[in-house]
C-alpha cells in the first residue's frame, strides 16, 4: 500500500522567510495530494491540494509542486508570518479509489517574529 | 469545521471499559472516516464508511468497531479500552470517491487510565 514520508519533522524560520516541506510517496498510482494545516487544539484544515495531472499549484503565499517521476511533492510558503506557525501534514490517496488518505508524519513549523 | 461535530470532546476512562465516540455531520456527505493522531505517527485511518451500513477497515482497526445507521452519524466504539488507545480521535467527511477533499472535525481527546 501507499506510504508517505514527510520531512523535516520540525522547521523554524524567521518571519518573512520562505518555508519548504517535502513529502515522498511510494504508490505510483496515487493521483491526489492534499496538504493540511493543524493549529493547536483543532482539527486539520485543508489548505491546498494538487492532482497528478498538474505540476504546480499556487494560492497566494502557498504553492505545491509535484514530481511524479521522483514521486515527491513539496509545500512552499513564502513571506511567512507568525500565524503560519502550525503542524502541516501531507497526504496521498494511494490506488484503487478506496476512499483513503495516507498521511505523512507531520511538520511543526515555527515562524519567529 | 465544515458542519462536523464530535462528542464527547474530552473523555477519561479506565482500562477495560467500553467507549463510544460520535461523529455527526450536517453536510450530507457520503464518506466518513475515523482517524487517530499520535505523536510521530501523523493521522492513521481506523475505519471508514462509504454509505449507510457500509464500512471497511483502515490500517489500525484492531480493537475498534464502527457503525453507521444514518448518513449523518458515524460511531466509533472501543470494545474494551486499553492504554494504547489513549489518543486524539478525528472524524472526517468527504463527498468524493477516492478520499479526496476530506474535512475534519474538532477531535476527541481520549485518556485511558
Amino acid at each position: 500500500g501507499e506510504n508517505v514520508e514527510q520531512h523535516p519533522s520540525t522547521l523554524s524560520v524567521q518571519e518573512g522567510d520562505s518555508a519548504v516541506i517535502k513529502c515522498t510517496y511510494s504508490d505510483s498510482a496515487s493521483n491526489y495530494f492534499p496538504w493540511y494545516k493543524q493549529e493547536l487544539g483543532k482539527g486539520p484544515q485543508l489548505i491546498i491540494d494538487i492532482r497528478s495531472n498538474v505540476g504546480e499549484k499556487k494560492d497566494q503565499r502557498i504553492a505545491v509542486t509535484l514530481n511524479k517521476t521522483a514521486k515527491h511533492f513539496s509545500l512552499h510558503i513564502t513571506e511567512t508570518q507568525p500565524e503560519d506557525s502550525a503542524v502541516y501534514f501531507c497526504a496521498g490517496n494511494g490506488s484503487g479509489n478506496t476512499g483513503k488518505l495516507i498521511f505523512g508524519q507531520g511538520t511543526t513549523l515555527q515562524v519567529k517574529p | 469545521d465544515a458542519g462536523i461535530t464530535q462528542s464527547p470532546r474530552h473523555k477519561v476512562t479506565e482500562t477495560g471499559t467500553p467507549v463510544t465516540l460520535r461523529c455527526h455531520q450536517t453536510e450530507n456527505h457520503r464518506y466518513m472516516y475515523w482517524y487517530r493522531q499520535d505523536p510521530g505517527h501523523g493521522l492513521r485511518l481506523i475505519h471508514y464508511s462509504y454509505g449507510v451500513k457500509d464500512t471497511d477497515k483502515g490500517e489500525v482497526s484492531d480493537g475498534y468497531s464502527v457503525s453507521r445507521s444514518k448518513t449523518e452519524d458515524f460511531l466509533l466504539t472501543l470494545e474494551s479500552a486499553t492504554s494504547s488507545q489513549t489518543s486524539v480521535y478525528f472524524c472526517a467527511i468527504s463527498e468524493q470517491r477516492g478520499g479526496e477533499t476530506q474535512y475534519f472535525g474538532p477531535g476527541t481527546r481520549l485518556l485511558v487510565l
